[in-house]
């Protein structure tokens, strides 16, 4: 069945610094997502990429969808205490709410004080 | 509005006794959905709705059962609980192409 690759599994960084972290899949999805869940709570959608080549920002926060629809990335530029969490990509297959979405196993960032 | 809600928010259960799991929304979405995430795993489907009256399985249906007999609810039942049902569980929902909106999450934890 269809995987995510997720990595890192954990961070941990200096508050300021940038944040790097990657999907990767063999199968091609048509959606690219990524969530942030903070302790206690349920994911929350940061970004949602729907093309190919895309690249969308949030604030500090910046998505690719790679080009051959197998992979994204997620950027966090001059983090701050907040940015702490579980991040998760998931990749969709299709457009709409009734597409199977796939999980990564989410990355643990944590900021050293 | 008060978004996803799920109740109770901890379980604890004997293995074989049954507890059925309450997810509430009030935006009127037509999906639900309902995972549980597991330590070092991502969020996995267990079954999921795409209207009143209407469910259908996910990747990990074995030893669930929903029902969506109103809009705004979705029903998780586990009818003989066993250990490896221990997980923290979230209802999510959506409308057709948006954004999926996830609950606070139930933690359950099967002795």
């Amino acid at each position: 069945g269809q995987q995510l690759n997720q990595s890192p599994q954990s961070m941990f960084i200096q508050e300021g610094e940038d944040v790097s972290m990657n999907c990767t899949s063999s199968s091609i999805f048509n959606t690219w997502l990524w969530y942030k869940q903070d302790p206690g709570e349920g994911p929350v959608l940061l970004i949602a990429l729907y093309k190919a080549g895309e690249l969308t920002s949030n604030g500090r926060l910046t998505a690719q969808f790679g080009i051959t629809r197998k992979d994204s990335f997620l950027n966090i530029s001059a983090s701050i205490p907040s940015d702490v969490g579980i991040y998760f990509c998931a990749g969709q297959l299709g457009y709409s709410s009734a597409s199977k979405i796939i999980f990564g196993s989410g990355t643990r960032l944590s900021i050293r004080p | 509005n008060a978004g996803v809600t799920q109740t109770p928010k901890f379980r604890v259960l004997k293995t074989g006794q049954s507890m059925t799991l309450l997810c509430a929304q009030d935006m009127n979405h037509e999906y639900m959905y309902w995972y549980r995430q597991d330590p070092g795993m991502g969020l996995r489907l267990i079954h999921y709705s795409v209207g009143e009256g209407t469910t259908a399985k996910g990747e990990v249906p074995d030893g669930y059962n929903v029902s969506r007999l109103k809009k705004q609810n979705f029903l998780l039942g586990l009818e003989s609980a066993a250990p490896s049902q221990t997980s923290v569980y979230f209802c999510a929902s959506s409308s057709t192409y948006n954004e999926q909106f996830f609950g606070p999450g139930t933690r359950l934890t099967v002795l």
